[in-house]
């Protein structure tokens, strides 16, 4: 199957700093992202919908201009959580959609992110 | 709002067990996924469907639109299949916003 990764897997940040996370499709092109957070042994949680050269769609609740999507390319895109915090500590997964065929597409999912905020 | 609920939540057995969890949702779809998760956090997709029964070496899932409910069977387990399980379903074809169950942590015993 297609391969998405995500850079870096385990980030460790003081309070205040701003993290950087990129999501990319390895070998195909997706013109939609997705960004997921999952706190411990909870379900994962649709942050944004990321779509390459548009503004990411935020869902209720998320605050856009704490996490900043950018989705400069059909291969990647990034989510920085500006000045963390620790209660934004968590893992974040993104996911990207291809296009098999025309009404067909599959998402697959990167390896997620481990964000700790001291 | 789809509510997607999974069964059991936890679930322990010995290595070479028949393994079932259920996942039932409440709104019509297009697209179930079965996601895998290991200890690490990463996300495996092992299969999308959206009726009948799809087979991938010992995972098989099943589907029945109607009944809204859909099942993971996991044959001759083994330690390593100890994971969590994760049903998800949207409403297009993959490259919609899915919404996930919370998962069943499966543990087997060698």
């Amino acid at each position: 199957g297609a391969v998405v990764s995500q850079h870096p897997s385990r980030v460790i940040c003081k309070s205040g700093t701003s993290v950087k996370i990129e999501c990319r499709s390895l070998d195909f092109q997706a013109t939609t992202m997705f960004w997921y957070r999952q706190f411990p042994k909870q379900s994962l949680m649709l942050m944004a919908t990321s779509n390459e050269g548009s503004k990411a769609t935020y869902e209720q609740g998320v605050e856009k201009d704490k996490f900043l999507i950018n989705h400069a390319s059909l291969t990647l895109s990034t989510l920085t959580v500006t000045s963390a915090h620790p209660e934004d500590s968590s893992f974040y997964i993104c996911s990207a959609v291809i296009e098999v065929r025309s009404s067909y597409n599959e998402q697959f999912f990167g390896p997620g992110t481990r964000l700790t905020v001291l | 709002k789809n509510e997607v609920e999974q069964s059991p939540q936890n679930l322990t057995a010995q290595e070479g067990e028949f393994i079932t969890i259920n996942c039932s949702y409440s709104v019509g779809i297009s697209a179930l996924h079965w996601l895998q998760q290991h200890p690490g956090g990463g996300i495996v997709s092992l299969f999308m469907l959206s009726s009948g029964k799809k087979k991938h070496g010992r995972l098989i899932a099943t589907i029945n639109i109607q009944e809204k409910h859909s099942s993971l069977h996991i044959t001759a387990s083994h330690p390593r299949d100890s994971a969590v399980y994760i049903c998800a379903v949207g409403e297009g074809w993959g490259n919609e916003k899915l919404t996930f169950g919370t998962g069943t942590r499966l543990t087997i015993i060698p």
